[in-house]
């Protein structure tokens, strides 16, 4: 069926590296693919997202790559700070005759040590 | 301005109770999603409403589940005799017409249900 895989399930990094965060996704028709961060016990925001036609965004220390051709798209976060530790979601959009829904994959939980 | 909100932010039921879960959206979003996010898990749609019609039911994982938006705005999300399995984070989300591009979604902060 139709899923979104995650990799890592956890990653640990110094503070100041880089964290990369890389999904698959099985749906050909996908063509939206945001990041959101989830902190304990709080909702879900989004940090970035990238459409179908742009292989890669940029938002500060925050960027998305995406290869259609592949069907994965990757989370980058350089000069890691503390308070980047939360739990990472990616998620793609699935075709539906009332437009289109989200598949989430099952999150990477980021840990930044000081 | 004011996001989506949620009520209540924590519900203890015993096991066969019902529950009512309600989700305020973001003023004038005309899309609205419900999710079930269980312990260490990414969220797992439910139901989809476009104003009050419901267009997409698919993710309810039985007829115990059932999620309701009258006036096309409050949304109730309703489970009938709880079983412990339900014990899980419900997430509710809004956006402006998902159809017609405009896809992110706003989340409300959850209503942490535990049936025991």
């Amino acid at each position: 069926g139709e899923n979104v895989e995650q990799h890592p399930s956890t990653l640990s990094v110094q503070e100041g590296d880089s964290a990369v965060i890389k999904c698959t996704y099985s749906d050909s028709a996908s063509n939206y693919f945001p990041w959101y961060k989830q902190e304990l016990g709080k909702r879900p925001q989004l940090i970035i997202d990238i459409r179908s036609n742009v292989g890669e965004k940029k938002d500060q220390r925050i960027a998305v790559t995406l290869n259609k051709t592949a069907k994965h798209f990757s989370l980058h976060i350089t000069e890691t700070q503390p308070e980047d530790s939360a739990v990472y979601f990616c998620a793609a959009t699935l075709r539906r005759n009332y437009g289109q829904n989200f598949v989430f994959g099952p999150g990477t939980r980021l840990s930044v040590l000081p | 301005g004011a996001g989506v909100s949620q009520s209540p932010r924590y519900k203890v039921a015993k096991r066969g109770q019902d529950v009512a879960l309600r989700c305020d959206p973001i003023s004038g979003h005309v899309s609205l999603f419900w999710y079930q996010q269980a312990l260490g898990q990414g969220p797992e749609f439910l139901t989809y409403f476009q104003n009050e019609a419901q267009l997409d039911k698919s993710g309810l994982p039985s007829d115990r589940f059932f999620a309701e938006r009258p006036e096309g705005s409050v949304s109730t999300l309703k489970i009938q005799r709880t079983q412990q399995e339900d014990s899980a984070v419900y997430l509710c989300a809004s956006s402006t017409l998902f159809k017609r591009g405009d896809y992110e979604q706003y989340f409300g902060p959850g209503t942490r249900l535990t049936v025991t």
